[in-house]
């Protein structure tokens, strides 16, 4: 059983369209991330969510949206994708209780924009 | 700012020891952690520490020094699979994970 999944892995699309990234972990883990990883391989975090409830989110454009129904899933929606969307993002778990809170990721989604 | 400075590329031989340096300039210190990323895959967690000193975890080790704001990964006995990025990764005062670009490692025959 893969910990954290997500889907799909590869997403080739039209600058304008919209689309979604979905992540489950089955860790029970209570916090849930987005990253974004360039071309020049700097991961970024984009937003953060404990148990539901948002606790990260840094300056990412609007368009993206985050969405976690339960604490086992946290969903990318991106709406008027853009060429400088194109990266990997990679969903990640991790309890934030413990003290090291080890992230887990994802296998990574690879956007690209055409 | 905030800070993680590790070399871009290092190249090593099979059999060999390799240091990664990663320093840091953060607001304010709650570990530090080394994660390894094969090329088209996920970061995997391989060490943490937030007390200085050295953690040994195998062929694997990893340094602290909070005075001087900085770390080092240290590799024993490389292997080709070994060939992989390292990324150094810093919790701040708020808990906020600050990464660095990452070390890609490549290891010759």
């Amino acid at each position: 059983d893969t910990a954290v999944s997500q889907t799909p892995k590869y997403l080739v699309t039209q600058m304008g369209n919209d689309k979604s990234i979905k992540c489950e972990q089955n860790l029970g883990h209570d916090t849930m991330y987005w990253y974004k990883q360039d071309s020049k391989k700097f991961l970024k975090i984009m937003f953060s969510y404990n148990n539901k409830e948002l606790i990260i989110n840094e300056t990412v454009p609007n368009r993206f949206s985050p969405k976690s129904p339960d604490k086992a899933h946290l969903n990318l929606h991106i709406n008027s994708l853009e060429l400088g969307d194109s990266a990997v993002y990679f969903c990640a778990s991790s309890n934030r209780v413990s003290g090291a809170n080890v992230l887990t990721f994802g296998a990574g989604s690879r956007l690209t924009v055409l | 700012g905030q800070n993680i400075d590790q070399p871009t590329e290092m190249t090593a031989t099979e059999g060999a020891i390799v240091q990664i340096n990663c320093t840091y300039q953060t607001s304010g210190f709650n570990g530090l952690f080394w994660y390894q990323q094969h090329a088209g895959e996920a970061p995997t967690f391989l060490s943490y520490n937030v007390l200085d000193g050295l953690e040994e975890k195998g062929r694997f080790s990893s340094f602290l020094s909070r005075s001087k704001g900085y770390s080092y990964l240290l590799l024993k006995e490389l292997q080709m699979k070994d060939s992989a990025s390292y990324l150094c990764a810093v919790k701040d005062s708020n808990y906020q994970l600050i990464w660095g670009a990452g070390t890609k490692l490549i290891i010759k025959p």
